[in-house]
Formats: structure tokens, sequence, C-alpha cells
């Protein structure tokens, strides 16, 4: 059974920095990734997706890479905001059929 | 605006009611997705639709009882419902049934059980 493990659970840093979230993947046949970003009490919005065909992808600050091989992706987030603020969610799919297994998150806080 | 409207954002009920939750997308996709997200839990699937066809029933109680009637809407139909099931309910949307397409939530509905 695919399970997925994020780490840290919890972050808290000063505006500006640089900062790196990660997630692994129990089996590493992942087909593709999806990170996420959620607000409190609100659903989620899509950052970035991976497919099955590529190894990382970019917006803007952020860039999220997965190594499949091992099965892992990070999400690096360059110089944070306090914007920034809010739990982030990676899920993969290891069925290739649009059912996401997802991690239960990393929630980020950024201080002015 | 994420295209996907949950309807209602909160709802109350008794463990003996009978309630429904409504999405509706505007982003003419052609499959949808009910998720559970529980505290302390990662969001877990519980029911896929494509072109209007259950394609995924992820063991999920009969209390709970999914309807597509076309591409664009999507119920979550709840009867006898137990204290364990007051959740965050988030409704999803991609164009097709296709790992390699993004899905976009809804807001959710926060749903708590007396």
């Amino acid at each position: 059974k695919q399970e997925v493990t994020q780490i840290p659970a919890a972050l808290s840093v000063p505006e500006g920095e640089n900062l790196v979230l990660n997630c692994s993947f129990t089996d590493s046949a992942i087909y593709n990734l999806q990170w996420f970003r959620q607000d409190p009490g609100k659903g989620l919005t899509s950052l970035l997706l991976i497919q099955s065909s590529q190894r990382e992808q970019t917006s803007g600050r952020l860039n999220a890479s997965l190594d499949k091989s091992s099965g892992r992706s990070t999400l690096y987030i360059a110089a944070s905001q306090p914007g920034d603020s809010a739990t982030y969610l990676c899920a993969g799919d290891s069925s290739n059929t649009g059912k996401l297994i997802f991690g239960q998150g990393t929630t980020l806080q950024v201080k002015p | 605006e994420t295209g996907v409207t949950q309807t209602p954002r909160h709802l109350v009920m008794g463990m003996t009611n009978k309630k429904s939750l409504k999405c509706e997308q505007h982003l003419g996709h052609n499959a949808m997705y009910w998720y559970k997200q529980s505290a302390k839990k990662p969001l877990e699937l519980m029911f896929v639709y494509s072109l209007e066809e259950r394609v995924e029933n992820n063991s999920v109680p009969s209390r709970f009882s999914p309807e597509c009637p076309n591409s664009s809407h999507l119920f979550l139909h709840l009867h006898t419902l137990q204290p364990e099931d007051s959740a965050l309910y988030l409704c999803a949307s991609s164009l097709e049934w296709d790992s390699n397409q993004p899905q976009h939530f809804g807001d959710g509905t926060r749903l708590s059980i007396l």
C-alpha cells in the first residue's frame, strides 16, 4: 500500500529564506506528482504537476523535482514571503489512474 | 474564483438527518472527485466520476451516496452519519480521469455531526 511522508511536519522561517520541503513514497513507482497549497479553512490550490515524462517543474519562486528511482520529491521555495504561509501537500499517483495518495502536509510559517 | 464551487460551506446535522453536499465546476472538466479531510489524517479519496460514470469507490460506507447527473455537477448524499464522519469534504475536478491532469479543488464543506 502506497504511503506518503512529508518532512518536516511544521516549519517556521524568517522572511527571505530559501527552503526545501520533502516528500517520500513507500512505493517508488510514481507516475506523476502534484504539489498543493492549502490555506486555513480553504480547499487546495494546485501549485505544480510533474507529469510522468518529467523530472521537475518551475513556477515563479517554486521549483519541484521528482526522483522516481528513490520515490522522493522536493519543493523548493526561493526568497520566502509571509504570504507563503500555508500548509503544503504533496500527492502522487502510483497507478496511473488519477488516484492521488496524499501526505499529511508541511505547515509553513514565514515571519516578517 | 477556483472554478469549483461547493455548497454549503458549513453543515451541522444530527446522526438521523439526511442532507446533500453539492459541487459544481465551470471548467469544462470530465472527471470529478470527492475527498474527505479529517483532522490529523491525510486526504482520502472517496469517489471518482468520469463522464458521469462512477469509476472508483474507495471502500466508502453506504451511508455516503454520490450522484453525478452531468459532468458539471456532483452530489454527495448523506444519511445516518456517525460522529467520526465529521470532516472537511472536498470536491475536485480534472480535464480527464488521467494521472497527467492536474486536479482543481473547491473550498470544501465543513461537516459536523452532532
